[in-house]
């Protein structure tokens, strides 16, 4: 029963360069979520997915972010022309179902220099 | 509406002694209100949650106390321990988790 793993650990990048940022469910787990956690705060919902519904992403910063979940398993999260603001941890998390007991990777943590 | 605010920001508390972390929010379409424990480096996990059908929930030494016509909820640590020392955050949940800016505990030797 392995958890939640993400990819890569940790991920330096020059501003203006895009990175992906990879999530790996708990099998059998239909809903996925993503978090991006800055220094010293607390989780910022950024989207999420459940099953073949359409996903939402009420949470995502702006149109430089955007993330895909490919059968229903693992899932992707892209940040084009990336600013250093966009430096934080990103935290995966993923449920039995909607509204169930949240699961967390260990995160990514994203340097933008 | 959507937000849960915690406090206190930071707690310190001697070995032994009760940690108390409490909770407020707005939206009473609010279902569900877990707890997450989170160590440095690590994602957080899940440490208790209760739903608003009850007021308490014990499981060892954490307890949750829920108040629903105050839209209050607190995290009680009893006998609390320096591996107990972590972040603490409060959430809400309709949907999606909200989560509250956490608590840093630390627990006194």
């Amino acid at each position: 029963g392995a958890g939640v793993s993400q990819s890569p650990s940790n991920k330096v990048t020059e501003k203006g360069k895009d990175v992906e940022l990879r999530c790996d469910p708990i099998s059998g787990h239909t809903a996925l979520y993503w978090y991006r956690q800055s220094l010293g705060q607390g989780l910022e919902f950024l989207i999420y997915f459940q099953g073949n519904s359409a996903p939402d992403k009420s949470g995502l910063p702006s149109d430089r972010f955007s993330a895909e979940r490919t059968g229903g398993s693992v899932s992707t999260l892209t940040i084009q022309r990336t600013q250093q603001e966009d430096s934080a941890v990103y935290l995966c998390a993923s449920s039995f179902r909607q509204g169930n007991e949240q699961f967390f990777g260990p995160g990514t943590r994203l340097t933008v220099l | 509406q959507q937000q849960v605010k915690q406090s206190p920001q930071s707690l310190i508390v001697q070995k032994g002694g009760i940690s108390i972390i409490n909770c407020a929010y707005e939206n009473t379409a609010f279902d569900y209100f877990p707890w997450y424990q989170q160590f440095p480096g690590k994602g957080p996990a899940l440490l208790i949650a209760i739903r608003p059908d009850v007021s308490e929930k014990k499981e060892g030494r954490f307890t949750i106390s829920f108040n629903k016509s105050a839209k209050q909820f607190s995290l009680h640590i009893m006998d609390s321990q320096p591996g107990d020392s972590a972040t603490y955050f409060c959430a809400a949940s309709f949907q999606k988790l909200v989560f509250g800016t956490g608590t840093r505990l630390l627990v006194s030797p």
